[in-house]
Parts: structure tokens; sequence; C-alpha cells
């Protein structure tokens, strides 16, 4: 079965650009896996940052932004603010309905 | 506003089957649109369980499709997951989600989650 990967971890100076990626343990991520982000603090339910690889959810800041790069789907935060210390989950569409998570990745602002 | 709720036992033995249902307010579930279960492991990362369309199409996790059963009741705008044969490893945090229809791969509402501890 094919696996989702994600940096178990990553940090980030306030201020500062962080880009997380989003890749396939065989093959490469493109536009037809139509991959999503989400982002969630601990005993909160997940809130979606990006769907369809770069369009923004309501409301969410363009200090986000969704892209291919290479072969993997990824997620750029641009000045990153203390309250961007979450985990970030990207999820890719497989085909006949099925989704696959990511391992997630636990971001630090400091 | 959309939102989903969650309920059930909060403890469910081993063997046994686990039943959850998420109520959905602020919208008709057969408008449209997919309905889906994910979980998280204590400590652990999201996992998809499966998802099912208005119309009662259902599409599972291939890890779990053996013991998953999704069913939807539009005359009480809910939805529902049963697991059967749990063991520890099916505790978790289960969330309910909206998912967009057609190409729409994602999930746009969330429930709160609720924890399904499996232990005798």
């Amino acid at each position: 079965q094919t696996v989702v990967t994600q940096e178990p971890s990553f940090s980030v100076s306030p201020g500062g650009t962080v880009t997380l990626t989003c890749g396939l343990s065989s093959g490469s991520v493109s536009t037809s896996y139509y991959p999503s982000w989400y982002q969630q603090t601990p005993g909160q339910a997940p809130r979606t940052l990006i769907y369809s690889t770069n369009t923004r959810s309501s409301g969410v800041p363009d200090r986000f932004s969704g892209s291919i790069l290479g072969n993997k789907a990824a997620l750029t935060i641009t000045g990153a603010q203390a309250d961007d210390e979450s985990d970030y989950y990207c999820v890719l569409y497989m085909g006949s309905g099925i989704l696959v998570f990511g391992g997630g990745t636990k971001l630090t602002v400091l | 506003q959309v939102q989903l709720q969650e309920s059930g036992p909060g403890l469910v033995k081993p063997s046994e089957t686990l039943s959850l249902t998420c109520a959905v307010s602020g919208y008709s579930i057969s408008s449209g649109y997919y309905w889906g279960w994910i979980r998280q492991p204590p400590g652990k990362g999201l996992e998809w369980i499966g998802s099912i369309y208005h119309s009662g199409s259902t599409y599972y996790n291939p890890s779990l499709k053996s013991r998953v059963t999704i069913s939807v009741d539009t005359s009480k705008n809910q939805f529902s997951l049963k697991l059967s044969s749990v063991t520890a490893a099916d505790t978790a945090v289960y969330y309910c989600a909206r998912r967009g229809s057609s190409r729409l791969y994602y999930f746009d509402y969330w429930g709160q989650g609720t924890l399904v501890t499996v232990s005798s």
C-alpha cells in the first residue's frame, strides 16, 4: 500500500518562511491527487487550510499557500507566527474514493 | 453554518462493535456532499476510515474495510459508523466530517471528535 510521507518535524523562526512537503513512498504527487492540508493543535479538531493543491479554505490567511514542488505537494507558510505552531497533515486522493493522510509534521516556531 | 456532532459510547469491550453517530445541523445530508469518519489514536496521526455519499454509496479504507460499515439516515440527518471486532489498537478520537462533492476531495467541516477507548 502506498504511504504518504511528511517530515516528522520542522522548525521555523518567527517571521520566517517554511515549506512542508507531502510525498509518496512510490511515485510523484501531482494535482491529480488533489492534495489538501490541515492544521491541528492539541485537543482540537483539524482545521482545513488548503484544498485541490492551492485553494485556500475560507478564512485562511494568505500566509498559507499550497503548490506542487518537484514530485511533492507543498505547504508554504510565510511570515510564521507563534500560533502557527501546530501539527500539519496532508491528504491525497488515491482514486476510487480513497483518501490517505500523511503521518503529519510537527511545526515548532522558535 | 454546518455543524457536526459525534455521539456514542466512550468505552467498548474488546471483540465487540464500536458504534458512533454523527448528527449534522445547518445542512441537509440529502442535498449532497460526502460524509466521512476519521480517527486519531492518542499521540498519533490521523487516519481516514471511510466516506458515504448521501445516496448511500460507500468508500472504505482498505486496511479497515472488512470491519467497517458506514450508513446514512437522511430522515434524521445523521450518519453512522460501525467498527466490528475492536481491539486496543482501535482506541482513538473519532471525528466525523463533511467531504466535498464531485472532485473536491477534502474535508471542510469537522466535528469536535469523541474519544473511544477499547478496554475490558
